[in-house]
Order: C-alpha cells, then structure tokens, then sequence
C-alpha cells in the first residue's frame, strides 16, 4: 500500500509569486484535504476535493485553489503569495463512502516566502 | 464541527502509561473521535479512532464515556520516541465530511 506523498518537501520563493504544490493520494483513496501548519500551530483546514470538485472551504482566500485529477492526486495553487503564507503545506486522503475512515497525511511542504 | 479542548503540555518518564484527556461538549450524533500523532516536520500520523465505549489497538487504547462529551487517550509504557504532539479531532468523517478541527494540540514529553 502507497502512503501520500507530497513534493516538493521545500520550496522557498519570494513575496508576489505562485506556486504549486503536488499530492499523490494513497493508494484506494478518492478524497484529498489540503491544511496549513504554521510553526507551533495545529493544521489548519483549507480545501477538500471529492470527484475532482471543491467539497468544502475553510477560512482561506480565492488565491488558494485546488484541482483534483481522475487518478485521485490533487495540486494547492497559491498567488500573490504573503510572508504570512510561510508555513507546512499538508495534504491528506481518505476513502469517501465510509464514515468509520480516518484521514491519512503525507509529510508536507514546507514552504518559505522571502 | 465540535471544536475540542486538551492540555497544552504533558511529562511523563519512560515505561509509564499516559492517559490524555479530551474535551468536546458539542459532539455530534455523527461524529467520531480521532487520535493523532505528530512529529516535527512530519506529517500527523493515525493513532485511532472510536465513536463510543473503549477501542484498543497496538499502540493505543481510546475510552469513551456514554454522554461522549470527553475522551480519553491512553498510550502503555511510553518510550523517548512517543514524545510528540497528540491532536484530538472529533467530526463526521462521512461522505461530504471535509473539516478536521485540530486546535493545539497536546505537547507530550517523555524523560529518561
């Protein structure tokens, strides 16, 4: 069984630019989350895609954006990025259809803005 | 989604048993309680999960009181190596189910 993997694992890029960052999903599972981890912080909840549509939001603006692929792997668009976007970028995927399955996390992106 | 509140810090020496409590007041008839592990730089890692009673796995037992309002996460013998933040996350991780509340965490510290 493949775990979700992430990449790059760092990235450093300067104030104003995009990125994106990539997420492979375990195997069996059609469902990714994306969260951002600031140092010293819990993950905190971006976006989740489900059949390659957004399926819920949390508290992050329109320049975070997602795509998810019909083999299940996802990719976290950020513009015009902030210093405050300076964080750990996880991805996680799970098997929608069985409300007893827990998430599963890659180890992340840690990403730094100059 | 029920938010949940732990203890920020925790020490224990090595080969004790760790008990980690969990408050959530507001859960859900649907929701789940679920443990994870995190280390620096790494990402959270599945510990285990229960909707009521005791659950018990190899690394990890999680109790569960009737009212459902608190949960307790037990880890036997802790080592070095378990010194790591426990989240505690309850929600409905059924189809649709899209947000996991991780709040701070509970900063575990085990001593030789």
């Amino acid at each position: 069984e493949t775990g979700v993997t992430q990449s790059p694992t760092h990235l450093i890029k300067t104030r104003g630019q995009q990125v994106t960052l990539r997420c492979s999903s375990q195997s069996g599972h059609n469902t990714v989350s994306w969260y951002q981890q600031a140092l010293g912080q819990g993950p905190q909840f971006i976006f989740q895609y489900y059949r390659e549509e957004e399926n819920g939001r949390g508290n992050f603006p329109p320049r975070f954006s997602g795509l998810q692929f019909p083999n299940y792997s996802s990719e976290l668009n950020v513009n015009a990025l902030e210093l405050d976007d300076s964080a750990l970028y996880l991805c996680a995927s799970s098997l929608a259809g069985d409300s007893n399955q827990p998430q599963h996390f890659g180890d992340g992106t840690r990403l730094s803005i100059l | 989604l029920a938010k949940t509140t732990q203890p920020i810090s925790m020490d224990s020496y090595e080969g004790q048993e760790v008990n980690i409590t969990c408050s959530h007041n507001n859960i859900a008839t649907n929701d789940y309680i679920t443990w994870y592990q995190q280390f620096p730089s790494q990402g959270p890692r599945f510990i285990i999960q229960g909707y009521k009673t005791k659950v018990t796995n190899e690394v990890a037992s999680l109790f569960i009181p009737a009212d459902r309002k608190s949960s307790t996460l037990s880890l036997p013998r802790v080592s070095l190596s378990d010194t790591a933040v426990y989240y505690c996350l309850v929600g409905d991780m059924g189809p649709g189910a899209n947000n996991l509340f991780f709040g701070t965490g509970t900063r575990l510290t085990v001593i030789p």
